[in-house]
């Protein structure tokens, strides 16, 4: 099946810094990804739609300032969060989908754990 | 009309045990209900799906039922084994759009052995 890959698989900082996340789709290209923070015990919420070469689309409520993604490829996308704090550590996953392809072509990274210190 | 309601919240069944987990939907324009597994500290993993011209589909251990009138499915695990022990999430979403998925509030299985 299609392979989707998070880096790093979990990282801590400082309060403050800003911290990148990379999503890569190994073997489809990818026209559209999909961010997703998920809290302990908590079903997923979905952060931001990105379709390849253009600006990214937030679910209402979150600060695009805050998480910057840039999806330049048809293979990569990132998630930036910058100036991170405690609240922002969360489980943070991404999703990619076969471009043009169906639903049943999305599939799901490993996700990232970020603690914010 | 965009929610997905789950339930139960957490279930715990004896090894063997059938394990039943039910969803329910508003909106009619959705017309793809998948089911993901999530171990923990790992990403979901889509476990098994099905289209509204169908009441059931399965595959291996897993079913699912479907009832479109109702807006209702669910998800049931045969002869369930502690490996299954997981968070399993149904989702609604438009098949051939580029739709976002909607998730369930999830169910944290439990398998007794």
């Amino acid at each position: 099946g299609a392979v989707v890959s998070q880096h790093p698989s979990w990282v801590i900082c400082k309060s403050g810094t800003s911290v990148k996340i990379e999503c890569r789709s190994l073997d489809f290209q990818a026209t559209t990804m999909f961010w997703y923070r998920q809290f302990p015990k908590q079903s997923l919420m979905l952060m931001a739609t990105s379709n390849e070469g253009s600006k990214a689309t937030y679910e209402q409520g979150v600060e695009k300032d805050k998480f910057l993604i840039n999806h330049a490829s048809l293979t990569l996308s990132t998630l930036t969060v910058t100036s991170a704090h405690p609240e922002d550590s969360s489980f943070y996953i991404c999703s990619a989908r076969l471009a043009g392809g169906p639903a049943d072509t999305q599939y799901f990274g490993p996700g990232t754990r970020l603690t914010v210190l | 009309q965009q929610q997905v309601k789950q339930s139960p919240q957490s279930l715990i069944v004896q090894k063997g045990g059938i394990s039943i987990i039910n969803c329910a939907y508003e909106n009619t324009a959705f017309d793809y209900f998948p089911w993901y597994q999530q171990f923990p500290g790992k990403g979901p993993a889509l476990l098994i799906a099905i289209r509204p011209d169908v009441s059931e589909k399965k595959e291996g251990r897993f079913t699912i039922s479907f009832n479109k009138s109702a807006k209702q499915f669910s998800l049931h695990i045969m002869d369930s084994q502690p490996g299954d022990s997981a968070t399993y999430f149904c989702a609604a979403t438009r098949y051939s759009s580029a739709s976002k998925i909607i998730f369930g509030s999830g169910t944290r299985l439990s398998i007794r052995p």
